[in-house]
């Protein structure tokens, strides 16, 4: 079975330019997670997706959003970046209430 | 929002020896995940405690869920080299909605 996939791997932007991750969760799953990690810190939450809805987000400025598709794969927006948005960012699926897997992430790096 | 106190922030061990990491809530939880995330890699689950007072033993770890159901502690006996990463709890007084502490970081020195 394959597990929770991320692309890109790596991602290089300037301020202020718009970038968009993506996610595929373990077949079966229907919640998404997405969480930010910057270097040397813990996870920090920030969108959570489930049977296509937005259920919950985190304390992040709106510029942060994304969405769910009917497949449960996710996407993860992010306008106008900065330099402090560099971070590995980080998508988990789950079924239920139970564990969450993790995808390798995405490492971002806004110059 | 969800306060999650985790402590020590680090750790340096003697293999061989013993570690704790602990972790607070400032509210009732439902229940707790604890996780490992190895130096370049990506978190992964260890165990989830739901009942008061639980205790969970994987080989050398044991984990704990406090009576009040606002605190937890993952203990590992004669730490090894393999135990080197972070360890991350991860709080829900919802049972869908997780709220990670800051994790504790393990080195442990041979």
């Amino acid at each position: 079975e394959a597990g929770v996939t991320q692309s890109p791997t790596h991602l290089i932007k300037t301020r202020g330019q718009q970038v968009t991750l993506r996610c595929s969760p373990i077949s079966g799953h229907t919640s998404v997670y997405w969480y930010q990690q910057a270097l040397g810190l813990g996870l920090q939450f920030l969108l959570w997706y489930d049977e296509g809805e937005e259920r919950n987000r985190g304390n992040f400025p709106p510029r942060f959003s994304g969405r769910q598709f009917p497949n449960y794969s996710s996407e993860l927006n992010v306008n106008a970046l900065e330099l402090e948005d560099s971070a590995l960012y980080l998508c988990a699926s789950s079924l239920g209430w139970g564990e969450q897997f993790f995808g390798p992430g995405t490492r971002l790096t806004v110059l | 929002g969800q306060q999650v106190m985790q402590i020590p922030q680090y750790q340096h061990v003697q293999e061989g020896e013993d570690f704790t990491t602990y972790c607070n809530s400032s509210t009732t939880l439902s229940n707790i995940q604890w996780y490992k995330q190895r130096p370049g890699g990506h978190p992964v689950f260890l165990i989830q405690l739901v009942k008061s007072g639980e205790v969970k033993k994987q080989k050398r770890l044991t984990f704990q869920f406090g009576e009040a159901k606002k605190n937890s502690s993952l203990h590992i006996t004669a730490t090894q080299t393999t135990d080197v990463g972070t360890y991350f709890c991860a709080l829900s007084n919802t049972g869908n909605q997780f709220y990670f502490g800051t994790g504790t970081s393990l080195t442990v020195i041979p």
